[in-house]
């Protein structure tokens, strides 16, 4: 699977956009980009995954680069409740067992 | 609908005793994970369960043993618990480890080693 590389913390004006960047790459053709976030104390929470194209869901967006070498999670409303660690993971379907491999994430913290 | 559910959510033990978490999802899904999360790391895998009857090793197996009774429930068991077992443990479940598609976490069970 391939490794990705986060920034360890970031700050965000509440009520403005929140951008998070990945770096993936060593990505292969059919590994997703997945993103999950966890707020203190709580279970890690999916956000929203891609492969080549762009996403959007009504939680987030994801643009990935058309080399897919990097992907962006884009929070376009930042609220106080967005304040956690946010997860980029590349992940294989069909060639491994679904294993999530978690490295240290981005520190969110929306101010006020 | 509860989604996945975890007990106990806090435990404390002493060295050498055993116990089981305990796991439940309701969602149907055919694959389960256990997850340990350690003070400013992410989650390493314990061990997973790909579908029904069948168990594997995750990244960190060493000192636990799983039990997959059912497709709705996966445990983990700690046979003789050490210090360094004390972590939050994750369970997680999805619909298959094949295909594209969330996992979904319980909220995680506190365990203490003394």
């Amino acid at each position: 699977d391939a490794k990705t590389t986060q920034p360890t913390s970031m700050d965000c004006a509440e009520g403005r956009a929140a951008n998070l960047p990945c770096n993936h790459s060593t990505i292969s053709g059919n590994e997703y980009v997945y993103w999950y976030r966890q707020i203190h104390s709580q279970g890690p929470q999916y956000i929203i995954h891609g492969l080549k194209n762009n996403e959007t869901n009504e939680m987030a967006s994801l643009i990935i680069t058309e080399d897919r070498k990097s992907s962006t999670l884009i929070l376009p409303h930042a609220t106080l409740r967005d304040t956690a660690v946010y997860y980029c993971i590349v992940f294989l379907t069909g060639g491994n067992t679904g294993k999530l491999i978690f490295g240290q994430g981005t520190t969110l913290q929306v101010k006020p | 609908n509860a989604g996945v559910t975890q007990t106990p959510k806090f435990q404390v033990l002493k060295t050498g005793q055993s116990m089981t978490l305990q796991c439940a999802q309701d969602m149907n899904h055919n694959s389960m994970y256990w997850y340990r999360q350690d003070p400013g790391m992410g989650l390493r895998l314990i061990y997973y369960s790909a579908s029904e009857g069948t168990t594997d090793k995750g990244e960190v197996p060493n000192g636990y043993n799983v039990s997959r009774l059912n497709k709705r429930e996966f445990s983990l068991r700690l046979e003789s618990a050490a210090p360094s077992q004390t972590s939050v443990y994750f369970c997680a479940s999805s619909d298959s480890p094949f295909i594209t598609g969330p996992q979904h976490f319980g909220d995680g069970t506190r365990l203490s080693i003394l």
